[in-house]
């Protein structure tokens, strides 16, 4: 059961370098979201979709893009890297409106820009 | 608005003693409520959610979590703590379809 896939593991950038994080889902779920955990803030919300072709702003959106072209796709991207940016990104999904739907995370991307 | 505060950044309890971990929340109606965990270089895992049905509510793992709505807290514990429960815990509150805040965690460790 793959779930929830992000690529990649790891990853070292240089201040001003740009990339993509992709994350996958394979259960059907509209909602994916994208989050960075620093120590001490436990997840804070980047950006998220409540559907193909959606996005929205969360709490921490500045210096990140999102596109959603496919359903099971959502990805996360960074123009021009700055140190401030170093953390652990993760992806996750969930299947529909109710409040009660859980989220369902991957295993998560460790970025640092040096 | 919609807060998430868990009273212990770290707790430390000796294997086979019980676990409390605790959890407030702040909701202007009546949320869900959900625990995770989260082991080492992994992500999020569910442990159990509170949804309006009843309020204790039973988890994976042993784990359980009373909701209280007198005193706004969702506190998690455990009879029997083992080695494999050592991680860091997440409280999350989610009151829309988009929204979840999660709580800062608190990390549980196991003393042989």
């Amino acid at each position: 059961n793959a779930g929830v896939t992000q690529t990649p593991k790891f990853r070292v950038l240089k201040t001003g370098q740009s990339m993509t994080l992709l994350c996958a889902q394979d259960m059907n779920h509209e909602y994916m979201y994208w989050y960075r955990q620093d120590p001490g803030m436990g997840l804070r919300l980047i950006h998220y979709s409540v559907g193909e072709g959606t996005t929205a702003k969360g709490e921490v959106p500045d210096g990140y893009n999102v596109s959603r072209l496919k359903k099971q796709n959502f990805l996360l991207g960074l123009e021009s890297a700055a140190p401030s940016q170093t953390s652990v990104y993760f992806c996750a999904s969930s299947s529909g409106q109710a409040s009660n739907q859980p989220q369902h995370f991957g295993d998560g991307t460790r970025l640092s820009i040096l | 608005a919609q807060s998430v505060t868990q009273l212990d950044s770290h707790v430390s309890v000796s294997e086979g003693t019980p676990v409390l971990l605790r959890c407030n929340y702040s909701s202007s109606y009546s949320p869900s409520l959900f625990w995770y965990v989260q082991h080492p270089n992994k992500g999020l895992q569910l442990l159990l959610k509170y949804t309006s049905a009843a309020t204790l509510v039973k988890g994976i793992n042993g784990f359980e979590a009373e909701f209280k709505k007198s005193e706004t807290s969702f506190h998690l514990t455990k009879p029997s703590a083992h080695m494999s429960d050592a991680a860091e815990y997440f409280c999350a509150v989610k009151t829309s379809y988009d929204k979840v805040i999660f709580g800062p965690g608190t990390s549980l460790s196991v003393i042989p």
